[in-house]
C-alpha cells in the first residue's frame, strides 16, 4: 500500500518563527489532508489539498502531486500551534475517505 | 451544532468482556470512520461507511464490528477485547465525494486489562 513519510519528526520554534513541514508518499493520490492534533487531542482539519496551493490565515499548504509531496508553512508561528500535524493521503482513483496517515511531526513552540 | 460526539470519554475494561463504543454525527454526513491511535504508529483507519446500509474493512479490522443503521450512528464492537486493544479511539465523518473533509470526534481513551 500506499507509504507516507513526514519530517521532521520533531520541532522546536520560537514563538515569531516560520516553519515548513514536508509530507511524502509513494504513490499517486486523489486525497490529502493535513490535521493538527492539540495537545488535548482534538484533531483539526487543516486543509484538504490534493493538488495546488490553499491559504488560511497564517498556515499554507501546497501538494505538488506529479513529485509526491506536499509541504504545510506555519508562517509568526504562536505557541497555540503547538501539537502534533499530520498528512493524510488515499491514493489511487477513489474516493473512499480510507485514509492512510503519516507518523506526524510534533511541533513545540515557546514563548 | 455539536458536530461528533463520542462516548464513553474513558473506559477500563477487562479482557473478555464486550464493548461498544458510540459516535454520532449531527451534520448528516454521508462518510464515518474509525480510527485508532496508538503512540508511534500514528492513527490507523479500522473500519468505514460511505453510506447508512454500507460498512468496510479500514486497515486493522480484526477485532472489531461497526454497523450502520441510519445516517447519525456508526457504533464500533469489541466482541471480546484483548489488551492489543488498548489504544485511543476516534470517529470521523465527512460529506463523501469530492472535496472529502473528515472532521473528528473527541476519542475514547479505552484500556483492556
Amino acid at each position: 500500500g500506499i507509504q507516507v513519510e513526514q519530517s521532521p519528526p520533531d520541532l522546536i520554534l520560537q514563538e515569531g518563527a516560520n516553519s515548513t513541514l514536508r509530507c511524502n508518499f509513494s504513490d499517486s493520490v486523489n486525497n490529502l489532508q493535513w490535521f493538527h492534533q492539540n495537545p488535548w487531542g482534538q484533531l483539526i482539519n487543516l486543509f484538504y489539498i490534493p493538488s495546488g496551493t490553499k491559504q488560511n490565515g497564517r498556515l499554507s499548504a501546497t501538494t505538488v502531486a506529479t513529485e509526491r509531496y506536499s509541504l504545510l508553512y506555519i508562517s509568526s508561528s504562536q505557541t497555540t500551534d503547538s501539537g502534533v500535524y499530520f498528512c493524510a493521503v488515499e491514493g489511487g482513483s477513489g474516493n473512499t475517505g480510507k485514509l492512510i496517515f503519516g507518523q506526524g511531526t510534533t511541533l513545540q513552540v515557546k514563548p | 451544532i455539536a458536530g461528533i460526539t463520542q462516548a464513553p470519554t474513558s473506559q477500563i475494561l477487562a479482557a473478555g468482556r464486550r464493548m461498544t463504543l458510540r459516535c454520532t454525527q449531527d451534520m448528516r454526513h454521508n462518510a464515518m470512520y474509525w480510527y485508532r491511535q496508538d503512540l508511534g504508529l500514528g492513527l490507523r483507519l479500522i473500519h468505514y461507511s460511505n453510506t447508512a446500509g454500507t460498512t468496510g474493512k479500514g486497515e486493522v479490522p480484526d477485532g472489531y464490528s461497526v454497523s450502520r443503521a441510519n445516517t447519525d450512528d456508526f457504533p464500533l464492537t469489541l466482541a471480546s477485547a484483548v489488551p492489543s486493544q488498548t489504544s485511543v479511539y476516534f470517529c470521523a465523518s465527512s460529506e463523501g465525494g469530492i472535496p472529502d473533509t473528515q472532521y473528528f470526534g473527541p476519542g475514547t481513551r479505552l484500556t483492556v486489562l
